[in-house]
Formats: structure tokens, C-alpha cells, sequence
């Protein structure tokens, strides 16, 4: 157990609908990573957050987006959801605002777009 | 730009023999490198981590891997694989708090 905690663990939805994956991270860490890993993009890097502020950004389409809160904890946005949305989304924490130590990842959501 | 590259899509081992996988980076500074497993419907597990100093690094359930600047590699090996040791595999290049991952390579062991 990394202490990184998601939910919901499953999603499925329809094409054009919003979701909200939430996430918690381990306590003390100030950092939240969001990931997507789908079979023909392998894991790619959505977004960085730390302690509120939005630090770094990836390959994360326009129609997603992501915050992060006083608690910490972080919650990504997809809207109009498309079929090639349905992924697994890791979320990850540290300590650091560079990323340079260990990143803790959760179990993931799996989002699945019919 | 940064990139990296697991050659290898799958690899079958035997229970009990040496293993060694696969991993080039591209980046134009020092990379921080990292070797995580995912096993079957799991997050990821930081296996060993590499930023500077020593180029032989310890891990984890006995992996180790080698950083060789000269060849832009950074190789896991693991002596004896166990049959738990069967996952997916990923080599990364942290920038500036992204990890950068590889495609991964998927490690079968047979008995």
C-alpha cells in the first residue's frame, strides 16, 4: 500500500459525459502527479501540482483538467468524454516540488468511455 | 527532447536465471533515472532510482541496475528471478517532476 489513495476505482460512462477522479495523497506530500496509461499511448504524463499551484504540465488535452485543494488532496476533470479517453489514470504523490525523489502511485481508475 | 526506450515488448525467463532488462534514455542533461514495476491490476512500485554518484544502484526485491553514460543505458538486472517477479516493467527519466516512462517490457517466468 503506497498511502496514495483514488476513487472511484472503476468508471464507466457514455461518450460526451463528464467524470471526476479524485485522489489523495500520501500524508506530508505536497506534490500530486495525474497519468494516463492506455494500451497504445503506454503511461504519459498529464499534470503536476504542488501545494495548490499547478507546477507542470504534459500531454493533458483541453478538455481535461485538474486542481488541487487546501487538504491536498486532487481531483481531474475529463469532459466530452471520447472513447479514446478510457484508460487507466494513475495518480502519484511526493514530497518534493521537483519530482526528484520517489513518486508514490496509487491503485489507479480505470475509466471506461462506451 | 527527452525520450525512452525499452527495446524489449516481452521477455520469458526461467525461474532461477539471470535477467537483465533493457532501457536507453535520451536527455540532454544528467537524467534522473528510475526502474518501476506494475504488477497485474496494481499502481506502480519505484524498484531503484538513479541521480548521481555510485553508477551501480541497489533496489529493491534484489535488483540492481547500472548506469553507463557513455551508452545512454541504465539496465536492470536481477541474479535469480523468482516467479513473483512476473510484471510489467517500466524505465523513466524524471524532468523536472514528470516522469518520462518507457513503453515497458512485460516479463513472463516459467517454472
Amino acid at each position: 500500500d503506497s498511502g496514495v489513495t483514488q476513487t472511484p476505482k472503476h468508471l464507466i460512462t457514455a461518450t460526451g459525459q463528464r467524470v471526476t477522479l479524485r485522489c489523495s495523497p500520501r500524508s506530508g506530500d505536497l506534490s500530486v502527479y495525474w497519468y494516463q496509461q492506455s494500451l497504445d499511448q503506454g503511461l504519459q504524463f498529464l499534470i503536476q501540482y504542488y501545494n495548490g499551484e499547478e507546477r507542470a504540465k504534459g500531454n493533458i488535452l483541453e478538455r481535461f483538467s485538474a486542481q488541487q485543494f487546501p487538504d491536498l488532496h486532487s481531483e481531474l476533470n475529463l469532459s466530452s468524454l471520447e472513447l479514446g479517453d478510457s484508460a487507466l489514470y494513475f495518480c502519484a504523490s511526493s514530497v518534493d516540488r521537483g519530482g526528484y525523489n520517489e513518486q508514490f502511485f496509487g491503485p489507479g481508475t480505470r475509466l471506461t468511455v462506451l | 527532447a527527452q525520450s525512452v526506450t525499452q527495446p524489449d515488448i516481452h521477455i520469458t525467463v526461467s525461474e532461477g536465471a539471470s535477467l537483465e532488462l533493457r532501457c536507453n534514455y535520451s536527455y540532454g542533461a544528467t537524467p534522473y533515472l528510475f526502474w518501476y514495476v506494475q504488477s497485474p491490476g496494481q499502481g506502480l512500485q519505484l524498484l531503484l532510482k538513479y541521480f548521481s554518484g555510485d553508477t551501480l544502484v541497489q533496489g529493491i526485491k534484489g535488483f540492481e541496475a547500472e548506469f553507463k553514460r557513455s551508452q545512454s543505458s541504465f539496465n536492470l538486472r536481477k541474479p535469480s528471478v523468482h516467479w513473483s517477479d512476473a510484471a510489467e516493467y517500466f524505465c523513466a527519466v524524471g524532468n523536472i517532476g514528470a516522469l518520462n516512462f518507457g513503453k515497458g517490457t512485460s516479463l513472463l517466468v516459467t517454472p
